[in-house]
């Protein structure tokens, strides 16, 4: 069973729109939640991460909201770019860190000039 | 500074043949993971290392080694290969959780594998 699970499994945004990616995850046990980025050919790369203690960070671009509630996180991405064309990963972990990642199934993110 | 290194890029195996996956990292970190990637599935933990000596379990470890005699080298081994072992591989290094400062997990580039 998928303890992280990640919506939609694809998606097309025209440029300049708002990209928006789900997960929902099961073990309340999880702290930190981070979303990785992958080109092809490439290995992931951390792109953001939030711990639960707040309910929305943003750095440029990219937004996390977190609904502990709710077990749901998303990734918003404000004016996307063609290079913002990549496959999407949420993932979670239970030591506070970046360390034994429990992954959702992925979102590739086409984003049309 | 090189990060984390995987060899081979690219692999083939015959049913039943052995091999290792090499991965390497330069940024003394004490976590070192194993995933495979797999289309749709994301990527699952196969084994995991939090230090030189010690081992553990993910979440699908079967047909797999692995060993961490050193804080920089953690190889991924197949003794056996199936078919069901074709996948992407990815090692990845981390550190340990010290208060809030990063704790980013660094991922190689990948090793893809074929077993036919």
């Amino acid at each position: 069973q998928q303890q992280v699970k990640q919506s939609p499994q694809s998606l097309i945004v025209q440029k300049g729109g708002i990209s928006i990616i789900n997960c929902a995850y099961e073990n309340t046990a999880f702290d930190y939640f981070p979303w990785y980025q992958q080109f092809p050919g490439k290995g992931p790369a951390l792109l953001i991460a939030i711990r639960p203690d707040v309910s929305e960070k943003k750095e440029g671009r990219f937004t996390i909201s977190f609904n502990k509630s709710a077990k749901q996180f998303s990734l918003h991405i404000m004016d996307s770019q063609p290079g913002d064309s990549a496959t999407y990963f949420c993932a979670a972990s239970k030591d506070n860190a970046g360390n034994m990642l429990t992954f959702g199934g992925g979102t590739r993110l086409m984003v049309k000039p | 500074n090189a990060g984390v290194t995987q060899t081979p890029k690219f692999q083939v195996l015959k049913t039943g043949q052995s091999m290792t996956l090499q991965c390497a990292q330069d940024m003394n970190h004490e976590y070192m993971s194993w995933y495979r990637q797999d289309p749709g599935m994301g990527l699952r933990l196969i084994h995991y290392s939090v230090g030189a000596g010690i081992t553990d379990q993910g979440e699908v470890p079967n047909g797999y080694n692995v060993s961490r005699s050193t804080t920089e080298d953690f190889p991924l081994r197949l003794l056996s290969a199936a078919p069901s072992q074709t996948s992407v591989y990815f090692c990845a290094s981390s550190s340990s959780y010290l208060g809030q400062k990063n704790t980013e997990a660094f991922f190689g580039q990948g090793t893809r594998l074929t077993v036919v």
